[in-house]
């Protein structure tokens, strides 16, 4: 069985400061790993993978993560938050015998302020 | 627009009825998948399916709740006597047939029970 912990349900920042959000996965295989980002009243853009290539990602708007197998974690980061950033983050991991079926963390609403 | 369509973007509800809420998926794609958000929660996993066929509905409630991918038109996930708690945000998400580890999202269906 697979599960995904975000570390922090809300994260505020100050504008042009580094954005760090917390990922943590169980799975018994391989995983693969996703960050989707949900702004308000609108569905779910995925913002980066990992798929067992490179462990560092990089990911749209400036996001990247680092998938680390011994700490078993896949922390979201951005080196300087905009107020555009401002929206909730998932987590999610999926593996082969699953399909493409997403198991998601409980989310992390970021918050940047001016 | 070759996305995941889904319909109708809101649905208001009187406890007792029912409420269809519908998913085209991307072009080329023949699973489906449904997720249900309740406020300030994550993403639960309710049913995955291909077409003519459910796959896994392990997340399913077992009474009120069902789900069809007939081999013409949409997805649908049916929820007869609505209650107050099935008010949320309903996700369709669609992949191709093998394996990517990747889902593509719609807007979501938000369900208000009064």
């Amino acid at each position: 069985a697979q599960s995904v912990t975000q570390l922090g349900s809300h994260v505020s920042v100050s504008e042009g400061a580094l954005v760090l959000l917390r990922c943590n996965y169980s799975s018994s295989v391989p995983p693969y790993l996703f960050w989707y980002v949900q702004y308000p009243n609108q569905g779910l853009q995925l913002l980066l993978k990992y798929t067992s290539a490179a462990t560092l990602v990089k990911g749209i708007n400036g996001f990247e993560a680092e998938f680390k197998k011994s700490e078993t974690s896949f922390h979201l980061t951005k080196p300087s938050a905009h107020m555009s950033d401002a929206a909730e983050y998932f987590c999610a991991v999926s593996d082969r015998n699953a399909g493409n079926m997403l198991t998601f963390g409980g989310g992390t609403r970021l918050m940047v302020k001016p | 627009n070759a996305g995941v369509m889904q319909n109708p973007r809101h649905l208001v509800r009187r406890r007792g009825q029912e409420a269809r809420l519908r998913c085209s998926p991307m072009k080329g794609h023949s699973h489906v998948y449904w997720y249900r958000q309740l406020p300030e929660e994550g993403l639960k996993f309710m049913v995955y399916l291909q077409k003519e066929n459910i796959i896994d509905e392990s997340g399913m409630p077992k009474e009120r709740f069902s789900a069809e991918f007939p081999k013409e038109g949409p997805s649908i996930l049916r929820i007869q006597q609505v209650v107050r708690g099935d008010s949320a945000a309903y996700f369709c998400a669609s992949s191709p047939p093998t394996f990517t580890g990747e889902l593509f999202f719609g807007e979501g269906s938000r369900l208000t029970v009064l």
